[in-house]
């Protein structure tokens, strides 16, 4: 199984573009969510997801969108990016049991110039 | 709401030798898990060790322990052994379950440096 699979996995980006950063599963898990990991600290809740159609936000949800069409699928908007969105980005999973079941994406790591 | 605290930034041990790590957590809800994450120079999360709040005996995975004291909000790891390769950082991280939320908040961190 592939689990949490993030796209790109580098971007570099210029002050006010936008762009989408990809996430998808395959273990059918109920529960998706977006973090962000800046230099030397932990990671930080930026929205959630626990089904198709459901999202919600989470510690610092601004400057970001999220949508979830399929179970899948949880992309990522960031829309006029700032250089205080570079970091790195981690898409997880997990069912709805919670438990040890929790699936990290690789990261994205995102520079904004 | 939940909160990690992780009050080392670093620890140095010697190789071969066991460390501990320490972490606090806050939390009203009455169910709740707890984990700890290990992150390599790599950047990928690995998920190490969990420990369900009703849990009455302490988990162990191999050589990775976590002291669960429930009365001092307390889920400290214990890396028995150490081996360089256990050099990283280190995340203590917990989920409330009495709500449908089950999203994980993250302490800061503790990096971890093993010498020979």
């Amino acid at each position: 199984n592939a689990g949490v699979t993030q796209t790109p996995k580098f971007r570099i980006l210029k002050i006010g573009q936008s762009m989408t950063l990809q996430c998808t599963q395959d273990m059918n898990h109920n529960y998706m969510y977006w973090y962000r990991q800046d230099p030397g600290m932990g990671l930080k809740l930026i929205y959630y997801s626990v089904g198709a159609g459901i999202t919600d936000k989470g510690e610092v949800p601004n400057g970001y969108n999220v949508s979830r069409s399929t179970t899948e699928d949880f992309p990522l908007r960031l829309e006029l990016a700032a250089p205080s969105q570079t970091s790195v980005y981690f898409c997880a999973s997990s069912s709805k049991s919670g438990g040890g079941g929790y699936t990290f994406g690789s990261g994205t790591r995102l520079t904004v110039v | 709401a939940q909160k990690i605290t992780q009050t080392q930034p670093g620890m140095f041990v010697q190789e071969k030798e066991a460390v501990t790590l320490d972490c606090t957590y806050d939390t009203s809800d009455q169910s709740y898990g707890l984990f700890w994450y290990k992150q390599p120079s790599s950047g990928e999360m690995i998920f190490l060790i969990y420990q369900g709040s009703y849990d009455e005996q302490n988990a162990t995975e191999g050589r990775y322990s976590l002291n669960f004291q429930k009365a001092r909000k307390s889920a400290n790891l214990v890396i028995s052994a150490s081996q360089l390769g256990d050099s990283a950082m280190y995340f203590c991280a917990m989920v409330g379950m009495d709500t449908g939320r089950r999203a994980l908040t993250f302490g800061s961190g503790t990096r971890l440096q093993v010498q020979p």
